[in-house]
């Protein structure tokens, strides 16, 4: 299985704050990469697919970048409605499988 | 309004068999694939399979192909899984959800409509 990492597992920023999360992936799976949030007691909600591509309806504020093996998530400038989970997952190779997710909270 | 409407919790005992549905609305049920994602307590999200409701073409994480199996009824819009025997290690929150956006090998990928998961505890 592919396995997927993230950094940092856990972040305290400020609305109004540029906030990058990374992926990495045990293996080259190209741009095959989704990044979702998730909200406490909620189901993730996709944000990005293809590794760079915004979900329709998705604030500009959110981007995603990188290819291969190493990824990127960023925030240009945090809201008070994105203090949220954010998941990693590549579509590359079966089994898809997930990051452990980035817990972004308020400072 | 798209959406995914899954059923109750459910508690079980070692052993026993259960089937949990998710039915879809608000969009064509039969031109999209259907994939099942689970989250065993503490664990991060676990991708158990996919089907396409059309013609019924499932595909399986290796590690629980055998374990469970999903189905759909395209006549009533519901795809399910299901386990013959129940075991502990089986307690997790279940999501379905819609699947868009396939990659290059597959024709599934990103879920971009989720139910709103159904809780899933075996114990005896």
């Amino acid at each position: 299985d592919i396995q997927m990492t993230q950094s940092p597992s856990s972040l305290s920023a400020s609305v109004g704050d540029r906030v990058t999360i990374t992926c990495q992936a045990s293996q080259d799976i190209r741009n095959s990469l989704i990044w979702y949030q998730r909200k406490p007691g909620k189901a993730p909600t996709l944000l990005i697919y293809d590794a760079s591509y915004l979900e329709t309806g998705v604030p500009s504020r959110f981007s995603g970048g990188g290819s291969g093996t190493h990824f990127t998530f960023t925030i240009s400038s945090l809201q008070p409605e994105d203090f949220a989970t954010y998941y990693c997952q590549q579509y590359e190779n079966l089994p898809f499988t997930f990051g452990p997710g980035t817990i972004v909270d308020i400072k | 309004e798209v959406q995914l409407v899954q059923s109750g919790a459910e508690v079980k005992k070692p052993g026993e068999s259960l089937k949990i549905s998710c039915k879809g609305s608000g969009y064509p049920f039969l031109s999209y694939w259907i994939g099942w994602v689970r989250q065993m307590p503490g664990k991060r999200l676990e991708w158990v399979g996919v089907i396409f409701p059309n013609d019924a073409d499932t595909r399986y994480s290796p590690s629980l192909q055998g374990q469970v199996t999903i189905s759909a009824d395209k006549s009533i819009n519901t795809a399910y899984l299901q386990w013959s025997s129940l075991k502990a290690s089986d307690t997790a929150m279940y999501f379905c959800a819609r699947s868009v956006y396939g990659s290059g090998t597959y024709p599934f990928g990103a879920f971009d409509i989720w139910g709103q998961g159904t809780m899933v505890t075996v114990s005896s």
